[in-house]
């Protein structure tokens, strides 16, 4: 299981693009890269998932270079509602073969008017 | 499609009381997962059903904590009895496949034991 890095928090402003960049130096073969949201007073959201180069949905992008260490998720044109926490995750849960999350401390994007 | 349900949303106890928080998970997915965050920290994963089966259960703080989901279908995390260090949010997930990062999770337990 990769340890993550990501900032703990970003500003911007509505109707740019919002880009935050997640380490993961020592993530492995089979890991994806997981990007979860999560809004106050909610469980978090599962937004997009990745294993290299590029995945675009309706909601984000993300971006992972070939070395795979690191990874960008790319949020375009933010309103006031995209404030929220973002998690980066790299590979799963490491004990015992289970299949929980393993969440950081995430990056708090605030959105200004 | 409903999604996952918790209940209570909140939960005040003394110290030494009982608490039983339920989670409904999507109907037809088997995999459910309990997770917390307590005060400051990041959320933890505590367990995870593969229907009524315990999959995996390492993330269980001790025994005072006990999870069951008997028909594979809504499970229970019971707290007994509970200590102040035990206060924090308690979230449920659930997904149709095994192995998925793709989890549904609820919008958690706000569990308060003063």
């Amino acid at each position: 299981l990769a340890k993550t890095t990501q900032p703990i928090s970003m500003d911007s402003y509505e109707g740019q693009e919002v880009n935050i960049t997640c380490s993961h130096n020592n993530i492995a073969t089979n890991d994806y890269i997981t990007w979860y949201q999560q809004f106050p007073s909610q469980g978090p959201r599962f937004i997009i998932q990745g294993y290299k180069t590029k995945v675009t949905n309706e909601v984000a992008s993300l971006f992972i270079p070939a070395d795979r260490k690191s990874s960008t998720l790319s949020l375009p044109r933010v309103s006031l509602s995209d404030t929220a926490v973002y998690y980066c995750l790299a590979g799963m849960y490491s004990g015992g073969g289970a299949d929980g999350l393993t969440f950081g401390k995430g990056t708090h994007l605030i959105i200004q008017p | 499609e409903a999604g996952v349900t918790q209940f209570p949303s909140h939960s005040v106890i003394e110290k030494g009381q009982t608490v039983t928080l339920r989670c409904d998970p999507i109907s037809g997915h088997d995999n459910l997962y309990w997770y917390r965050r307590v005060m400051g920290k990041e959320i933890k994963f505590l367990l995870h059903f593969v229907k009524e089966s315990k999959q995996d259960e390492s993330g269980m703080p001790n025994n005072r904590f006990l999870a069951e989901r008997t028909g594979g279908t809504y499970s229970t995390l019971k707290v007994q009895p509970a200590e102040l260090e035990d206060s924090g949010v308690y979230f449920c997930a659930s997904s149709p496949f095994q192995g998925s990062y793709e989890q549904y999770f609820g919008p958690g337990t706000r569990l308060t034991v003063t």
